[in-house]
C-alpha cells in the first residue's frame, strides 16, 4: 500500500521569505502522480501544484515549485516570497499511473506565514 | 473557487441518528469522491462513484453509503452515527478520460455527533 508521509506538523516563515515543506512516499509503482494541496482555514482544499512521475523536470507554479526526487521517493514544496494568504495547511497526496483511484494523503505541515 | 458545493456546511447529531450529505460536482464530471478528515489529519478516502456506480472503497463499515446522480450531485449517507464519525467531510469531483484528471474539492460539511 501507498503512504505518504510529512515530517513537519508546523511551520513558521516570514513574509517575503522563502519556506522548503517535505513530503516523501512509499509506492512499487513506476508511473504515479504527486500533489501539493493548500487547505487554509475556510477549509476549502485547493491544488496548488501537482507532478507526473514520468517528468524529470520539477513542475512550478508561479511563486511554488517542488524538488522531486523520484529514487528517494522525496516532493518537498518551495514557497517563495511567502505571503499572508499562504497561512495554511498543506498535504502532500499521491495517487498511481491511472490517476482515478483515490488521493493518499500525508497528514499535512502547517504553515504560518508571519508579518 | 472549485465549482464544487456541499451542503450543509455545518451538522450536529447524536450517536445512532442517520444523516445525509450532499454534494454538487463540477458540470460534466462523472467521478465524485468521498474522504472523511479527522481533526489534525490527512483526508481518508471512504468510496468513489463513476458514472453512479460505485468504483472503490476504502476501509469503512457498511453504514457508510452513497448515491451519485446524473445531475452530478451525489450522496453520502451514514446510518448508527458513532462518535468517532465527528469529521470534516469533503466530496472531489473529476473528469475521467483515461488519463489522469485533477481533483476538484468542495469545503466540506462538518459534523459533529453527540
Amino acid at each position: 500500500a501507498q503512504t505518504v508521509t510529512q515530517s513537519q506538523p508546523e511551520m513558521s516563515v516570514q513574509e517575503a521569505e522563502t519556506v522548503t515543506l517535505s513530503c516523501t512516499y512509499d509506492t512499487s509503482e513506476n508511473n504515479y502522480y504527486l500533489f501539493w494541496y493548500k487547505q487554509p482555514p475556510s477549509r476549502q482544499m485547493i491544488l496548488v501544484i501537482r507532478q507526473e512521475a514520468y517528468k524529470q523536470q520539477n513542475a512550478t507554479e508561479n511563486r511554488f515549485s517542488v524538488n522531486f526526487q523520484k529514487a528517494a521517493k522525496s516532493f518537498s514544496l518551495k514557497i517563495s516570497d511567502s505571503q499572508l494568504g499562504d497561512t495554511a495547511m498543506y498535504f502532500c497526496a499521491f495517487t498511481d499511473h491511472s490517476g482515478n483511484t483515490p488521493l493518499v494523503f500525508g497528514k499535512g505541515t502547517r504553515l504560518s506565514v508571519i508579518a | 473557487e472549485t465549482g464544487v458545493t456541499q451542503s450543509p456546511t455545518h451538522l450536529i447529531k447524536t450517536r445512532g441518528q442517520q444523516v445525509t450529505l450532499r454534494c454538487s460536482s463540477q458540470s460534466g464530471h462523472n467521478t465524485v469522491s468521498w474522504y472523511q478528515q479527522a481533526l489534525g489529519q490527512g483526508p481518508q478516502f471512504i468510496f468513489q462513484y463513476y458514472r453512479e456506480e460505485e468504483n472503490g472503497r476504502g476501509n469503512f463499515p457498511p453504514r457508510f453509503s452513497g448515491l451519485q446522480f446524473p445531475n452530478y450531485s451525489s450522496e453520502l449517507n451514514v446510518n448508527a452515527l458513532e462518535l468517532d464519525d465527528s469529521a470534516l467531510y469533503l466530496c472531489a469531483s473529476s473528469l475521467r478520460q483515461g488519463i489522469q484528471e485533477t481533483q476538484y474539492f468542495g469545503p466540506g460539511t462538518r459534523l459533529l455527533v453527540l
